[in-house]
C-alpha cells in the first residue's frame, strides 16, 4: 500500500515569497490533515479535512495560508507571503477515520524562509 | 484547551535496557484517546500505540507497553529490550473522540550501544 506523498520534499525562499506544497493521501482515506512542526516543538494542526470540506481550519493563519483538496483527493497548501517565522516542516497526514486519532504521514516539506 | 506536556526534552538508554518516557495531559473530558507517535530522523512519524481512556488495562504492543493513570492524567511509555532502531523523536498526544490530536512537544530518545 502506497503510503502519503508530499513534494517537494525541501524548499527555501526569500520572505514575502509565495511555496506552495502538495500532498496525496493513502487511497481511501477521506480525512486529511496538515500540520506545522516549527524546530523543537510537537506538530500543530493547521487544518482537517473531511473529504472535500474543512473540518476544523481554527489554527490557520488565514491571511497568508491557505488549502484546498480538490475533489476529496489530493491537497495544497499555500502560504503567501511567508515570513521568517513560517519556516518548518509541513507535515500532511491522513487518516480513514476521524475518530480513532491514527494518523499516517508523509515525510514531510521542509520550509526555509531566509 | 487540552494540553500534553512532555517533561523530558531528552532521555538515554543503553541497547537491550528499559526505558520510560512521561507524559501529563489535561482534560476535563472522561472520554478521549492518548497515544505514542514515534519520529525518526528524516523519517516520517508513525503510530506506536494507543490508548482509550475508558479501558483500565494498559494497552501493549510487543517491547512498547505504557502506563496509563487516569485520576493522575498521567500517560508514560515504556519501551523493553531498547533497540538501536528505537531512536527517535516520541510524541504523546491526546484526542477527544473525533476531535484533532494534540501533541506534546517530544522527546529524543537516544540509544547507545
Amino acid at each position: 500500500e502506497a503510503g502519503v506523498a508530499q513534494s517537494p520534499r525541501y524548499k527555501i525562499i526569500e520572505k514575502r515569497q509565495s511555496v506552495a506544497f502538495w500532498c496525496n493521501p493513502i487511497s481511501g482515506h477521506a480525512t486529511l490533515y496538515w500540520y506545522q512542526q516549527i524546530l523543537g516543538q510537537g506538530p500543530k494542526l493547521l487544518i482537517q479535512f473531511q473529504n472535500n470540506g474543512v473540518v476544523d481550519d481554527s489554527q490557520l493563519p488565514k491571511d497568508r495560508f491557505s488549502a484546498e483538496r480538490l475533489k476529496g483527493v489530493d491537497s495544497t497548501l499555500k502560504i503567501q507571503p511567508a515570513k521568517l517565522e513560517d519556516s518548518a516542516v509541513y507535515l500532511c497526514a491522513s487518516s480513514l477515520f476521524r475518530s480513532t486519532g491514527e494518523l499516517f504521514f508523509g515525510e514531510g516539506s521542509r520550509l526555509t524562509v531566509l | 484547551a487540552q494540553t500534553v506536556t512532555q517533561s523530558q526534552p531528552e532521555m538515554s538508554v543503553q541497547e537491550a535496557e528499559t526505558v520510560t518516557l512521561s507524559c501529563t495531559y489535561d482534560t476535563s473530558e472522561s472520554d478521549y484517546y492518548l497515544f505514542w507517535y514515534k519520529q525518526p530522523p528524516s523519517r516520517q512519524m508513525i503510530l506506536v500505540i494507543r490508548q482509550e481512556a475508558y479501558k483500565q488495562q494498559n494497552a501493549t504492543e510487543n517491547r512498547f507497553s505504557v502506563n496509563f493513570q487516569k485520576a493522575a492524567k498521567s500517560f508514560s511509555l515504556k519501551i523493553s529490550d531498547s533497540q538501536l532502531g528505537d531512536a527517535a523523536m516520541y510524541f504523546c498526544a491526546y484526542m477527544e473522540y473525533g476531535n484533532k490530536l494534540v501533541f506534546g512537544a517530544g522527546t529524543i530518545l537516544r540509544v547507545k550501544s
